[in-house]
């Protein structure tokens, strides 16, 4: 166990829909990041938060937005579904996403999105 | 970022050691050289990261050469549970960890 939790585990929902999807870092850790893993995109890096401040942006479409709120957990919003958006969704903290590169993540055990 | 190479998949037999290469030609002098491991239907874990020298943890060992333009992973001996995808990763400045294909290890019974 990874002391990440990622709710829910699966969902279900139809194109043009919104969603939000959750995650509680680990005790302690105050940076989060979210990634995308599909069968032919494998592991994208979307988005990273540090207490409550957007750090860093990757692949992240413009119907994807999120949040990182005072107690440190984050919601992950994609909006206008398409079919292309089913995907594993995993988010992972570490314990301050410094300048250095020497910092472990821990990854949640993942959202299954099916867009149906 | 520092771009990394690593073979698409390799086999092992069980209870033998395997070797993961990676090759990261571009990397600067304060980049770190990170390792995860992502089991089928699992989020990635991480299995060990080391910036010169090699490191050896209860997981495996990184064997970093002396130019730092390529590393090793070595798992003494491969069990089934590490049947899995390695990840060869440098981390950009800010800790962005920008994943490739990785390396699909099987373990052979």
């Amino acid at each position: 166990d990874s002391g990440v939790t990622q709710t829910p585990k699966h969902l279900i929902t139809a194109t043009g829909q919104r969603v939000t999807l959750r995650c509680s870092p680990r005790s302690g850790d105050l940076s989060v990041y979210w990634y995308q893993q599909s069968l032919d995109q494998g592991l994208q890096f979307l988005i990273q938060y540090y207490n409550g401040e957007e750090r860093a942006k990757g692949n992240i479409l413009e119907r994807f937005s999120a949040q990182q709120f005072p107690d440190l957990h984050s919601e992950l919003n994609l909006s206008s579904l398409e079919l292309g958006d089913s995907a594993l969704y995993f988010c992972a903290s570490s314990v301050t996403g410094s300048r250095a590169t020497n910092e472990k993540l821990f990854f949640g055990s993942g959202t299954q999105l099916s867009v149906l | 970022d520092a771009k990394t190479t690593q073979p698409n998949s390799m086999e092992s037999n069980e209870e033998e050691p395997v070797h993961l290469p990676c090759n990261h030609s571009t990397i600067s002098g304060t980049d770190y050289i990170h390792w995860y491991r992502q089991l089928p239907s699992q989020g990635p874990e991480y299995v060990i990261h080391g910036l010169t020298s090699n490191v050896n943890n209860r997981m495996a060992s990184l064997a970093i050469a002396e130019d730092r333009k390529s590393s090793t992973l070595i798992l003494h001996r491969a069990t089934l549970r590490d049947a899995a995808v390695y990840y060869c990763i440098l981390p950009s400045t800010g800790n962005q960890f920008y994943f490739g294909t990785g390396t699909s290890l099987t373990v052979i019974p």
